[in-house]
């Protein structure tokens, strides 16, 4: 089955980067997106950036420009999200997923489980 | 920047009750609109897209109607695993693809 496992938490200090991975299964790696999602504790879905699997452009969310960075590895099939300048404001849970695109539609799934990122001091 | 807006809140229904969740969007964007769903301490799941079609294994008492600016995601009669927060996403012109709040649908 179609399947995102995401890397384990993580605990940063201010001004530190992270470096999340999200390895898919179950399907063509290369035939699709991938995009990823963070929530705040308690608070709604943000979304951050997407990838093309098969060429590598990417897309970022204007806040967040500047500070991170969408890559893939097509020989194992993983996306990877790096944030870099870590705040308390980075503190979430960050998701990828899988982005559909037909014919200018797009939506997300799966997702992958989430990964917690704590930035604290 | 597409600003999506969903209301109540936080929906209180009982069991078996119908349970009617409202997306607005700042501009019209066809029905190019997703739901979500999710439980605590899950990822979000797809139900909807393209505003009314049901993603793959979702049950039929979940359906979306609307299209242009406002947006509607009815469960029919409300089951014990349908107590969750609910998501309104467009993707008419995305990049971004922006998200509403969420509603939080609990047991009354």
């Amino acid at each position: 089955q179609v399947q995102l496992v995401q890397s384990g938490a993580e605990v940063k200090k201010p001004g530190a980067s992270v470096k999340v991975s999200c390895k898919a299964s179950g399907y063509s790696f290369t035939s699709y997106g991938v995009t990823w999602v963070r929530q705040a504790p308690g608070q709604g879905l943000e979304w951050m950036g997407w990838i093309s699997a098969y060429n590598g452009m990417t897309g970022y969310a204007q806040n967040l420009q500047g500070r991170v960075t969408l890559t893939t590895d097509s020989s194992t099939s993983t996306a990877y999200m790096e944030l870099r300048s870590l705040t308390s404001d980075d503190t979430a849970v960050y998701y990828c997923a899988r982005l559909w695109a037909v014919a200018g539609h797009s939506w997300f799934d799966p997702w992958g489980q989430g990964t917690l990122v704590t930035v604290s001091s | 920047e597409i600003v999506m807006t969903q209301s109540p809140a936080t929906l209180s229904v009982s069991p078996g009750e119908r349970a009617t969740l409202s997306c607005r969007a700042s501009q019209s964007i066809s029905s190019n609109l997703a739901w979500y769903q999710q439980k605590p301490g899950q990822a979000p799941r797809l139900l909807i897209h393209g505003a009314s079609t049901r993603a793959t294994g979702i049950p039929a008492r979940f359906s979306g109607s609307g299209s242009g600016t406002e947006f509607t995601l009815t469960i029919s009669s409300l089951q014990s695993e349908d107590f969750a927060v609910y998501y309104c996403q467009q993707y008419d012109n995305w990049p971004p693809w922006t998200f509403g709040q969420g509603t939080k649908v609990e047991i009354k």
